[in-house]
């Protein structure tokens, strides 16, 4: 079956824009999360939605990071006024019921900003 | 000290060699651990997942984990090439951790012909 997309790929921003980024889950998946990961380390924790609700953003690195998943399906991490630390890559996984589950990773948005 | 701890390698071993990447972690009361497998410029790629002390043997993988001793690790029997990738441990919590991942920095792995 279809896996975790996300959109878009590749993204480059100058200093100070807003960007978006969208997770797709695995249909059905209740849980949804949000990685960064920066080169040559793992993956960092930044949210996570059990359906539509946000049950933890504990991990968001600054106001400018808001993400939101309305309708339980699909995510948007939006990243506002972006700076150099922001570029990383960010990645969606989701998991058919969270709590300590198996999570499953999309392709990830590559983000550079200029 | 970090939480989830990876020798970052590189490990090398020849083809047909088994390769041991270990993995500790500093919270007691973790519950479920994963090893992912990334290859450069791609997404992490779960291989296996543990919950309970002991062995879990799925193919040409082995998941060892000892709660006691706070480790966890991956044998990778029979290794070929294609399994030259950055493996990474992962640890979750349990509680109200809501499932979240805690990540070592990962081994690179290189299994050379």
């Amino acid at each position: 079956g279809a896996g975790v997309s996300q959109s878009p790929r590749y993204k480059v921003a100058k200093r100070g824009q807003d960007v978006a980024l969208r997770c797709d889950p695995i249909s059905g998946h209740v849980s949804l999360f949000w990685y960064q990961q920066a080169l040559g380390q793992g993956p960092e924790f930044l949210t996570y939605f059990q359906n539509e609700a946000q049950l933890d953003k504990s991990g968001l690195p600054s106001d400018r990071f808001f993400a939101e998943r309305p309708e339980g399906s699909v995510s948007t991490l939006k990243i506002q006024r972006t700076q150099q630390e922001d570029s990383a890559v960010y990645l969606c996984a989701s998991s058919l019921r969270g709590q300590g589950r198996e999570q499953y990773f999309g392709p990830g948005t590559r983000l550079t900003v200029t | 000290q970090k939480e989830v701890e990876q020798n970052s390698g590189p490990l090398s071993v020849p083809e047909g060699a088994i390769a041991s990447l270990n993995c500790t972690y500093s919270d007691r009361v973790s519950q479920s651990f994963f090893w992912y497998r990334q290859y450069s410029g791609k997404s992490p790629e779960l291989i296996m997942s543990i919950y309970s002390n002991g062995d879990k043997e799925d193919g040409r993988f082995t998941a060892q984990l000892n709660k006691a001793s706070q480790y966890v690790s991956l044998l990778i029997r029979d290794s070929q090439p294609s399994d030259s990738a950055t493996y990474l441990c992962a640890v979750n919590a349990g509680g109200t951790s809501y499932g979240k991942l805690t990540f070592g920095q990962g081994t690179i792995l290189t299994v050379h012909p």
